[in-house]
């Protein structure tokens, strides 16, 4: 069964201290890893997806990386905008018609 | 690009009635769209995926026949949820993909309240 867990569940940083995400999967047949990022009371807003071990994205203050096991989001000297719920969701052939395996989200707070 | 919206942002109800939920793909044509609900501090649970002019598919252990999908056109699904119970209160979210592309892009979420 495809698997995807989400550590820390929560993480609480200060203004400008950087830190990693991790998110770990257990998939047959890799599709496609993807972040998004959720903001209490919102819809799930699209930052990276990534194909292939070795891809990174960057976006801002972001940057992705994916393994064969475990994809980190990669958060340099945050701000407290950047506070959400990072969520990471694999898509596998498997599950067909393109669906989305999320896992549980971390939960940051960037502290002023 | 790529905006989804959701209509309306919360509804409140009463206990028996049924709720009709849109999602719309504002600047791209949605092949597919998906209905999820999460609960609080929890994670997007998938409910159904509907394609352009067929049958939607639902998981494991959704009732088809009280969340009733359409997908009439290119850019538009409904959600009806039949005789709601308080345990259908919950956030509901739609997303789409246009063809070929595995990107889903979420709508801003429904706040379903059952009385």
């Amino acid at each position: 069964e495809d698997q995807v867990t989400q550590s820390p569940e929560a993480l609480r940083l200060q203004e400008g201290e950087s830190s990693s995400l991790n998110c770990s999967y257990t998939v047959s047949g890799l599709r496609g890893l993807f972040w998004y990022r959720q903001d209490p009371g919102k819809g799930p807003e699209f930052l990276f997806t990534l194909y292939s071990a070795g891809e990174e994205k960057e976006k801002e203050r972001l940057k992705a990386t994916l393994t064969k096991k475990e994809s980190f989001l990669h958060i340099t000297a945050p701000k407290p905008e950047d506070s959400a719920t990072y969520l990471c969701a694999v898509q596998a052939p498997i599950q067909g018609a393109q669906k989305l395996v999320f896992g549980q989200g971390t939960r940051l707070t960037i502290n002023p | 690009g790529a905006v989804v919206s959701q209509h309306p942002s919360r509804v409140i109800c009463k206990s028996g009635t049924s709720v009709k939920i849109e999602c719309r793909s504002l600047d791209f044509q949605a092949t597919t769209m998906f209905w999820y609900r999460q609960f609080p501090k929890q994670s997007l649970m998938l409910m159904a995926t509907s394609n352009e002019g067929s049958k939607a598919t639902y998981e494991q252990g959704v009732e088809k026949d009280k969340f009733l999908i359409n997908h009439a056109s290119l850019t538009l699904s409904t959600l009806t949820v039949t005789s709601a119970h308080p345990e259908d209160s919950s956030f509901y979210i739609c997303s789409a993909n246009s063809g070929g592309a595995e990107t889903q892009y979420f709508g801003p979420g429904t706040r379903l309240l059952v009385l």
